[in-house]
């Protein structure tokens, strides 16, 4: 397996555009975690899925942020209109289950102008 | 908040020394897991010891774990260059909803000068 992917690996964009996030988890993994990590806030957990359904958006900054996931084997992270505040790693994990041992993407680095 | 410290924030040490990390949380949980990241890189799953576990080893690896304390130690002996990375804890324990889940602690930047 070839792990979780992300895409795109660095994103750079001007403030009020529309940013999508997109990650592929491993097959057969039933859990789907997005996070954010940057140097003032660390690594923070914005929603997870189980089974393709959103469990926990409560860490999602606010309604600029959606994130889906049609598929076992996709789902996007958007942010509309972007700012630069925004501006972090995003990484995408999965696993089997809640609270099993996550598999992490290798992340996008966004950079808001 | 679930949410695990870890101590020191960051460590610095001479090759082959051993470096110690600690690890508090709040509630009781499962498992307690440690990752580690390298700059630039997603975190990679070093160890899981259950909460029935008192010590567990994986190669150079050694972790504890005190539940009446709730707190953890990663224990690195004979400490690389290449060992020089972020390690975070991450307790297994039921989030606001209800469901297990995993939250991460807020990492000790380790170096280790050659």
């Amino acid at each position: 397996d070839a792990g979780v992917i992300q895409s795109p690996r660095h994103e750079v964009t001007e403030m009020g555009q529309e940013v999508t996030l997109r990650c592929k988890p491993i097959s057969g993994h039933n859990s789907l975690f997005w996070y954010r990590q940057t140097m003032m806030r660390g690594l923070e957990l914005l929603i997870y899925f189980n089974n393709n359904v959103p469990i926990d958006d409560s860490g999602m900054p606010e309604d600029r942020f959606s994130a889906k996931m049609p598929n076992a084997s996709f789902s996007t992270l958007k942010i509309q209109p972007s700012e630069p505040r925004d501006s972090a790693v995003y990484f995408c994990a999965s696993s089997l289950r809640p609270g099993n041992e996550q598999f992490f993407g290798p992340g996008t680095r966004l950079t808001v102008l | 908040s679930q949410q695990g410290e870890e101590d020191p924030q960051a460590l610095s040490i001479q090759e082959g020394e051993n470096a110690t990390m600690n690890c508090s949380y709040k509630t009781s949980i499962n498992n307690l897991q440690w990752y580690r990241q390298n700059s630039g890189r997603g975190l990679v799953h070093l160890i899981l010891i259950r909460s029935n576990e008192r010590e567990k080893h994986s190669g150079r690896l050694r972790v504890t774990l005190d539940t009446s304390k709730k707190s953890s130690s990663l224990l690195i002996t004979a400490s690389r260059a290449a060992d020089t990375a972020s390690y975070f804890c991450a307790t297994d324990a039921p989030d606001q909803t209800g469901a297990n889940n995993l939250f991460f602690g807020t990492g000790t930047r380790l170096t280790v000068i050659p």
